[in-house]
């Protein structure tokens, strides 16, 4: 079974300043997503990682796929308020196509 | 609007009753998902339709639960005789085929259900 952890689960951070979030898998994939939820609202597709090293930036938002590793991370430079929601981490599993999500990093950016 | 829509977007029912859920996903996408999601937790994977074709269950649909796709278009969610334990997030996905090893799946806004 293909368990996805991603730590922190909690997380405060000011203003300005930068923090990663992790995302580790258990068995190979070749599919790794990285999704936004607000409170009360539904999930919104930030990156679509495919391959060893990928890297993909959006803003203040920037992800990155170690396979050989099992391991992605979530970089966000200089937080803003804006940014506080929960972002979860999602791996598709090898021989189909739900995908396996991790419990949530939950970020609030305080001034 | 051309995103996945749901409705109803909210069910409050009674323990024992039945319940439906629809979703309409977007118009070229032939991969539809169910998920259902509790507080405080990521969404859990509950079954997969490629066009009218149920391919995947998890094995947390039990048999109180089906979902058809008839025609390969909109899917539904039925939930047989509900118990507290079902209130949830039903979130619906969807997404294309023919972008390789995209999959990229775009979620709807959710049905929260609540069994009293």
């Amino acid at each position: 079974e293909l368990k996805v952890e991603q730590n922190p689960l909690f997380l405060s951070m000011q203003e300005g300043k930068n923090y990663t979030i992790y995302c580790n898998y258990s068995t190979t994939s070749d599919r790794l997503y990285w999704y936004r939820q607000d409170p009360g609202k539904s999930l919104e597709s930030l990156f679509v990682l495919l391959s060893n090293g990928a890297v993909k930036q959006e803003g203040r938002l920037m992800a990155s796929l170690d396979t050989k590793a099992r391991l992605s991370t979530l970089h966000i430079t200089a937080a803003v308020h804006d940014l506080s929601a929960t972002y979860f981490c999602a791996v598709g599993s090898y021989s189909g196509y739900a995908l396996n999500f991790g419990k949530g990093t939950s970020l609030l950016v305080t001034p | 609007d051309t995103g996945v829509s749901q409705n109803p977007r909210h069910k409050i029912t009674k323990r024992g009753q039945n319940v439906t859920f629809r979703c309409d996903p977007i118009s070229e996408h032939n991969r539809l998902y169910w998920y259902r999601q509790t507080l405080g937790q990521g969404p859990e994977f509950l079954t997969y339709f490629q066009n009218e074709a149920q391919l995947e269950k998890s094995r947390l649909l039990s048999d109180r639960f089906s979902a058809e796709r008839p025609k390969g278009s909109f899917s539904t969610l039925e939930i047989q005789r509900t118990e507290q334990g079902d209130s949830a997030m039903y979130l619906c996905a969807s997404s294309p085929s023919g972008q390789g090893a995209m999959d990229e799946q775009f979620f709807g806004p959710g049905t929260r259900l609540t069994v009293l």
